[in-house]
């Protein structure tokens, strides 16, 4: 009875290189949310996915970042070009129906660090 | 004006009191709530969900939600040190889910 599944769980990368980040919701969940959080801050929305579909990227910057969820596969949150603002934490959440009747519940997280 | 807002803390209860935190949101739309515990370095963890006005209660755990008011509070009876950590108040907003920065708790032995 799986969890939330993230990896890698922490990712070093050199500024202007590409960051990949993988989400498996747990099972028998179809909906995927994207949030990051900087040291001492909150979580901020970026992206709610259902499979093959995108709902709502309104938290996600309009440029180098891009978020799917397949028909199979994992969720994968991606950061073209990383600077050192994008170090921060990247945590995956997932529901089993539709957002604000049911919880979500998060992976570990990946710990992204820009060189 | 933050659409969650919370005291940042850290708010500091002996072991044994009773910790209060509380947190206040804009959108009078929303109907969901939320509270997470965050301990350094780890993911959000769900406490508590409360969608109609009143309290819930859950073991040690109560939240408590006024519309009229715009506020959601978390009671925390017999507090431990185990519950030192932060606690991110939730509220849903269409298909997203506005977390607030969040209140450090430190419960003393």
């Amino acid at each position: 009875n799986a969890g939330v599944m993230q990896n890698p769980r922490h990712l070093v990368r050199r500024r202007g290189q590409e960051a990949r980040l993988r989400c498996s919701p747990m099972k028998g969940h179809s909906h995927v949310y994207w949030y990051r959080q900087l040291p001492e801050e909150g979580l901020k929305f970026m992206v709610y996915l259902q499979k093959e579909n995108i709902i709502d990227e309104s938290g996600m910057p309009k440029e180098r970042f891009s978020a799917e969820f397949p028909k199979e596969g994992p969720s994968i949150l991606r950061i073209q070009q990383v600077v050192r603002g994008d170090s921060a934490a990247y945590f995956c959440a997932s529901s089993p129906a539709l957002q604000g009747s049911d919880t979500q519940y998060f992976g570990p997280g990946t710990r992204l660090t820009v060189l | 004006q933050k659409e969650v807002e919370q005291n940042s803390g850290p708010l500091s209860v002996p072991e044994g009191a009773i910790a209060s935190l509380n947190c206040t949101y804009s959108d009078r739309g929303s109907q969901s709530f939320f509270w997470y515990r965050q301990y350094s370095g780890k993911s959000p963890e769900l406490i508590m969900f409360i969608y109609s006005n009143g309290d819930k209660e859950d073991g040690r755990f109560t939240a408590q939600l006024n519309k009229a008011s715009q506020y959601v509070s978390l009671l925390i009876r017999d507090s431990q040190p185990s519950d030192s950590a932060t606690y991110l108040c939730a509220v849903n907003r269409g298909f997203k889910t506005i977390f607030g920065a969040g209140t450090r708790l430190f419960v003393k032995a």
